[in-house]
């Protein structure tokens, strides 16, 4: 079982600041297969970024994807009021299906 | 419009059962494979179970293994969960996922509450 590590587990940061979050697996994971979700208090769950660095309808292009094998990043290139929330990393595998990360929170400074 | 409403949660105590149902529209349900996620109080998410567009492939987090069952309703749109011999443990907001193409959710329903407490 792939084991997805993400860091830091909080991020201090200020509107029009630059987030940088990191998901790193315990193994290889294809590419096409890793996801980021954003999440807010009360909320379910929104899909940001899909095979790695594809953003998803409707996503600003503030946000953006990056990495391979074993080392995955998420950037918020300025961070907006509502950009400041929790964010997950995800992998599809066969059994599990799906494995999450432990979650960054990225909060006002 | 996708959407998808979870129905069905509420209180329980240990031991009991309860049945979720998932309600899709604005897509070809019988199309997709599904997914239940689950996320404990102040915790993060945790996948619980797949099923594919016929039913053909489920698949359980060890968690959860003998315990739920996975189902769907093509004809009626609709997806579930039946859950016995509930733990304090399974006490969490459950999500119902729609499976892009085997890989990631791309539409979540807004969620319902399971307490398992005596």
């Amino acid at each position: 079982e792939i084991v997805l590590t993400q860091s830091p587990g909080t991020l201090s940061l200020s509107p029009g600041e630059r987030a940088t979050l990191s998901c790193r697996a315990s193994q290889s994971v294809s590419s096409s297969y890793l996801a980021w979700y954003q999440q807010k208090p009360g909320q379910a769950p929104r899909l940001l970024i899909y095979g790695a660095s594809s953003r998803a309808t409707g996503i600003p292009d503030r946000f953006s994807g990056s990495g391979s094998g074993t080392d995955f990043t998420l950037t918020i290139s300025r961070l907006e009021p509502e950009d400041f929330a929790v964010y997950y990393c995800q992998q599809y595998g066969s059994s599990p299906a799906w494995t999450f990360g432990q979650g960054t929170k990225v909060e006002i400074k | 419009e996708v959407q998808l409403v979870e129905s069905g949660g509420g209180l329980v105590q240990p031991g009991g059962s309860l049945r979720l149902s998932c309600a899709a529209s604005g897509f070809t349900f019988s199309s997709y494979s599904m997914n239940w996620v689950r996320q404990a109080p102040g915790k993060g998410l945790e996948w619980v179970s797949y099923i594919s567009s016929s039913s053909s492939t489920i698949y359980y987090a060890d968690s959860v293994k003998g315990r739920f069952t996975i189902s769907r309703d093509n004809a009626k749109n609709s997806l579930y969960l039946q859950m016995n011999s509930l733990r304090d443990e399974d006490t969490a907001v459950y999500y119902c996922a729609r499976d892009a193409s085997d890989d990631y959710g791309d539409y979540w329903g807004q969620g319902t509450l399971v307490t398992v407490s005596s």
